[in-house]
């Protein structure tokens, strides 16, 4: 069956410094890729994602996120977290073909220490 | 940010009630889906619609019904609401038109209460 699995439940970092929220996926072929941002009461939001080509992704405030085909894994990174940047982030995963639906994980909640 | 609306927004019911949520889009795009958010749980998915009248069921669909008669309005129905179907559902929508256009794009989510 097809998963998606973020091993971390929750993250805390002290401000300023590096970040990387794991995510691994089992899929029979390489799936499109998404991370995800959900800030407190809020919906959705798409910082990256990644369907072929170059692994390594830019996206939206300051964030990128590697593929690794022979980890399975798409890990997110930023170099200097922000207290913004608290939140929970989630992993997903969907294919192309079918009902496209994605897969996500069951998220990891950051917390950002002063 | 993609133009879409789910109302209401918060909602408290009784056990045994229908209910019904509403999802609009103004992008025109073609794929439209519920899911479900549980802690621990991530999003799962509910129902999704590939076009007008055309509906199938994802992972958590027992107990829901859906209806899509414009492209612009997604409809999620619980029939006799349950305590189990607390959550907070969350439509989206995709274009997928082809390679590279599967992006979904999430309204701001419906926080439901069965009491």
């Amino acid at each position: 069956a097809q998963s998606v699995t973020q091993p971390d439940i929750h993250i805390t970092v002290s401000e300023g410094a590096s970040l990387e929220l794991r995510c691994n996926y089992s899929y029979g072929a390489t799936p499109y890729l998404f991370w995800y941002v959900q800030s407190p009461g809020q919906g959705l939001q798409l910082l990256l994602k990644y369907f072929s080509g170059d692994t390594l992704v830019q996206g939206i405030k300051g964030f990128e996120a590697e593929f690794k085909r022979s980890q399975s894994s798409f890990n997110l990174r930023k170099p200097s977290v922000h207290w913004s940047d608290a939140a929970e982030y989630f992993c997903a995963a969907g294919l192309d073909t079918g009902r496209r639906a994605l897969t996500f994980g069951s998220g990891t909640r950051l917390q950002v220490q002063p | 940010d993609a133009g879409i609306t789910q109302s209401p927004r918060h909602k408290v019911t009784e056990t045994g009630t229908p209910v019904t949520l509403r999802c609009h889009q103004t992008e025109n795009h073609r794929y439209m889906y519920w899911y479900r958010q549980d802690p621990g749980h991530g999003l799962r998915l509910i129902h999704y619609s590939y076009g007008v009248k055309d509906t199938d069921k994802g992972e958590v669909s027992d107990g829901y019904s859906v209806s899509r008669s414009k492209t612009e309005d997604f409809l999620l129905t619980l029939e006799s609401a349950t305590s189990s179907q607390t959550s907070v559902y969350f439509c989206a929508i995709s274009e997928s038109r082809g390679f590279n256009t599967d992006t979904q794009y999430f309204g701001p989510g419906t926080r439901l209460t069965v009491l």
